[in-house]
């Protein structure tokens, strides 16, 4: 199953609203991740099940979708939002990821 | 506190093998199947191999597969990826992560470790 993440760069302001769009060349019903990786760190669970915010998680991130067509929005961008986030399905073996958005600051 | 501790990277030569290790705490290790993820270097993540808690389940990537066993030791807490006819391709970042209580349930990786370079050049 392959994932295809748009945008992959991502140009925002502190504030603003931000929604990044995965899609499945599948189906894959709600079962996506949605995870947030820092330089040089790794990558943190922020939403599974396409909805469901991980524990801890600030509530400014929700996701939202089904079948083939996800979204991750960030509410209100905060300084420490800026990172590359990247969705996974675990719908089937390969466990395969979306190429990746990169957050920046604009 | 759930812990995954990688180690055994570093330089080979193409051809060459390497052995990483995932050392598990802060939960029960043989009740959770787990999975190695890897980033190459300016690049994005890419699912590499998965097992079962009791290790009698695995899959692979079929960029890895043939080349790359998965294991797991459940008395020591520990997980283990060989790599064998290592290519300047799978040089990356290896990560561990910890999956759910079943290998083909639709569990995310909740806990990553910190990573381990690996780095196959002549």
């Amino acid at each position: 199953i392959q994932l295809t993440q748009s945008p992959s760069f991502l140009s925002a302001s502190v504030g603003d609203r931000v929604t990044i769009t995965c899609r499945a060349s599948q189906g894959i019903s709600s079962y996506l991740a949605w995870y947030q990786q820092k330089p040089g760190k790794a990558p943190k669970l922020l939403i599974y099940a396409a909805s469901t915010l991980q524990s801890g998680v600030p509530s400014r991130f929700s996701g939202s979708g089904s079948g083939t067509e996800f979204t991750l929005t960030i509410s209100s961008l905060q300084p420490e939002d800026f990172a590359t986030y990247y969705c996974q399905q675990l719908n089937s073996y390969p466990r395969s990821f979306g190429q990746g958005t990169k957050l920046e600051i604009k | 506190e759930v812990q995954l501790v990688e180690s055994g990277g570093g330089l080979v030569q193409p051809g060459g093998s390497l052995r990483l290790s995932c050392a598990a705490s802060g939960f029960t290790f043989s009740s959770y199947a787990m999975s190695w993820v890897r980033q190459a270097p300016g690049k994005g993540l890419e699912w590499v191999s998965a097992i079962s808690g009791s290790g009698g389940s695995t899959y692979y990537a079929d960029s890895v597969k043939g080349r790359f066993t998965i294991s797991r030791d459940n008395s020591k807490n520990t997980l283990y990826l060989q790599m064998n006819s290592l290519r300047a391709e799978d040089t990356a970042v290896y990560y561990c992560a910890q999956q759910g209580p079943i290998l083909t349930g639709y569990y995310p990786f909740g806990y990553w470790g910190q990573g381990t370079l690996v780095t196959v050049s002549s």
